[in-house]
Parts: structure tokens; sequence; C-alpha cells
């Protein structure tokens, strides 16, 4: 089935941009999508089909998605971007959605 | 407001059964497809099942199959997860989740908190 891979974390200085990668398989060819999930809470989409923004989610996430690489980007790092970030692809093939394995951004 | 609300979770012994709920609010239930997704205690996310607005269309991740029966009653807008032959390793947090469906691809927009399954002796 299909793989997606995720570093398991990043870290970055407040004010910062934080960047988190998420292989597959010419991924460019799928529709990503992105989930924070904060300690103790429920996943929230932040980005779905590659750059797209939900209402209520702030400019500074953006994504893209190119060749074997998604990546979400977030500008200006805020304390409270601290949390479990996840790319999820659907698999035609098998008719499913695929989660990645998840990367932990820590704000220093 | 959209709201999903899983309960049902408990302590079950291996080999077990246990009925998990999902009860939504807030809007058309039978307008959308939805999934159970599970998070064992620190680990990621992972897909369990998915059933379209009426049922027709149903899916179950490899490990679940056989064991599982996902389920909906749209005149009451819930949805079930039916466990049995429960292992150690189904022990997680398992939440209900609301998909939109997109050209060619399904997200998930609307969350539960989860409602926790122990699996053990």
């Amino acid at each position: 089935s299909y793989v997606l891979t995720q570093p398991p974390s990043v870290s970055v200085a407040p004010g910062q941009t934080a960047r988190i990668a998420c292989g597959g398989d010419n991924i460019g060819s799928k529709s990503v999508h992105w989930y924070q999930q904060r300690p103790g809470q429920a996943p929230v989409v932040v980005v779905h089909e590659d750059s797209d923004r939900p209402s209520g989610i702030p400019e500074r996430f953006s994504g893209s998605n190119s060749g074997n690489t998604a990546s979400l980007t977030i500008s200006r790092v805020e304390a409270g971007d601290e949390a479990d970030y996840y790319c999820q692809v659907w698999d035609s093939n098998r008719d499913h959605p695929v989660f990645g394995g998840g990367t932990k951004l820590t704000v220093l | 407001e959209v709201q999903l609300v899983e309960s049902g979770g408990s302590v079950v012994r291996p080999g077990g059964s246990l009925r998990l709920s999902c009860i939504a609010s807030g809007f058309k239930f039978d307008d959308y497809g939805m999934s159970w997704v599970r998070q064992a205690p620190g680990k990621a996310l992972e897909w369990v099942s998915s059933i379209n607005w009426n049922g027709g269309r149903i899916g179950y991740a490899d490990s679940m199959k056989g064991r599982f029966t996902i389920s909906r009653d749209n005149a009451k807008n819930i949805l079930y997860l039916q466990m049995k032959s429960l292992r150690a390793e189904d022990t997680a947090l398992y939440h209900c989740a609301r998909e939109v469906a997109v050209a060619g691809t399904n997200w998930f927009d609307a969350w539960g908190q989860g409602t926790l399954v122990i699996v053990s002796s």
C-alpha cells in the first residue's frame, strides 16, 4: 500500500519558518492534506488539497506539493504552533486514506 | 456547530468485544461519509474503517477485516464500530471523523475527541 514518510521531529525558534516534509512515491500526483494535533486534542485540518486553508486557519500556514515531496510551511512560528502534524492522502488503488507517521514540531 | 461525540470505550480482555458509538450533530448526517481513525498511545493516526453516506460502500484496514464492522443509523445520526476478537494492539483512542469527498480525494474536516479502548488481561 501507499506509504507516506515524515521526519519524526522539527525544531524552530519563535518567529522563524518551519517546514515539514511528507514523502511519497510521485506524491505530486495526489492531493495532500495536513492536520495539526495539539497534546490531548483531536486533529484539526490546517491545509487541504495541497494548499487550501480552511476558514479560521492563519495565513501563516501554507502547503505545496511536487514530485515526491509535499511540504507544510509555517511562517512566523508561535509557541501555540507546537504540536504533532500529519500528512494524509487518499490511496485510490485501495480506496482508503493513508496517514504519514507524524512530525512533532517543537518551538524552542 | 458540527459536533462528533464518541462513546463506548472501556477496558476489555483479549478476545473480547466492544461497540463504539459516535453521535453526530450540527450537520445533515446522511450527506457525509464517515470514518473511524485510531491512535495508539504515543503513536500516529491510523485509519480503521470508512462508510459512505448510505452504507453502500464500506472499507476496512487489513488488520481489522473480519473483526470490525462499521455501520450507521441515519435516522438517529449515529455511527457505530462493532469490534470483536480484540487484541492488545487494538488499544487506542478511537476517533470518528467526517469525510469531505472532492475530486478524487477525501479528507477529514471534523473530528471527535475520541473514546479510549484498552485491551488487557
